[in-house]
């Protein structure tokens, strides 16, 4: 079974600092990972994903992740924050091996930018 | 990526009446289509997973009964909201499963149902 935790419903961050949403996963198989972002009133879009490859995933609109199976973790960060990040952006775990293809969410984290 | 299209974009019925929701993948054949509903300020609920000329499987607690997935090719999946109360005024969304064995799912625009 998978299950995901995000750490914090709701960050505020200043627009060009560090953006830092945290994830921690639970699985009992190889995960594939997931982050969507998702603007109000709109369905998910990929942000990246993490499918057994390299540890270290780039993904679009300068945002990146990083899988450390120690700490069971994929936290989503970019380096400076802008207006148009403000979103909901979702974490979310899927079994590995293209087995049932179910996604398991997390709660979501509500990122706001400040001017 | 695919692209995943869903209309209505917004419906507003009586308590009472069914809604049917259609879900369309629009540049690629989509063997398996995902409904989940979602409260506000809330996350993403499965509700079933559609299989294109299978039944759906619901997940648990999500009244088959009440609501209709038919899936009748591969490019097109309905969810009907039978006999709609308030109760189920909410974001409905679709998504089709990739075929590149990812689990990577492409996500429609959602639908708002509000019941009066």
């Amino acid at each position: 079974a998978q299950s995901v935790t995000q750490l914090g419903s709701h960050v505020s961050v200043s627009e060009g600092a560090l953006v830092l949403l945290r994830c921690n996963y639970s699985s009992s198989v190889p995960p594939y990972l997931f982050w969507y972002v998702q603007y109000p009133n709109q369905g998910l879009q990929l942000l990246l994903k993490y499918t057994s490859a390299a540890t270290l995933v780039k993904g679009i609109n300068g945002f990146e992740a990083e899988f450390k199976k120690s700490e069971t973790s994929f936290h989503l960060t970019k380096p400076s924050a802008h207006m148009s990040d403000a979103a909901e952006y979702f974490c979310a775990v899927s079994a590995g091996g293209g087995q049932g293809g179910k996604l398991i969410f997390g709660q979501g984290t509500e990122l706001s930018v400040k001017p | 990526g695919a692209v995943v299209s869903q209309h209505p974009s917004w419906v507003i019925c009586k308590s009472g009446t069914s809604v049917k929701i259609e879900c369309r993948s629009l540049d690629f054949q989509a063997t398996t289509m995902f409904w989940y509903r979602q409260f506000p300020k809330q996350s993403l609920m499965l509700m079933a997973t559609s299989n294109e000329g299978s039944k759906a499987t619901y997940e648990q607690g999500v009244e088959k009964d009440k609501f209709l997935i038919n899936h009748a090719s591969l490019t097109l999946s309905t969810l009907t909201v039978t006999s709609a109360h308030p109760e189920d005024s909410s974001f409905y969304i679709c998504s089709v499963r990739s075929r590149a064995g990812d689990n990577e799912q492409f996500f429609g625009p959602g639908t708002r149902l509000t019941v009066l």
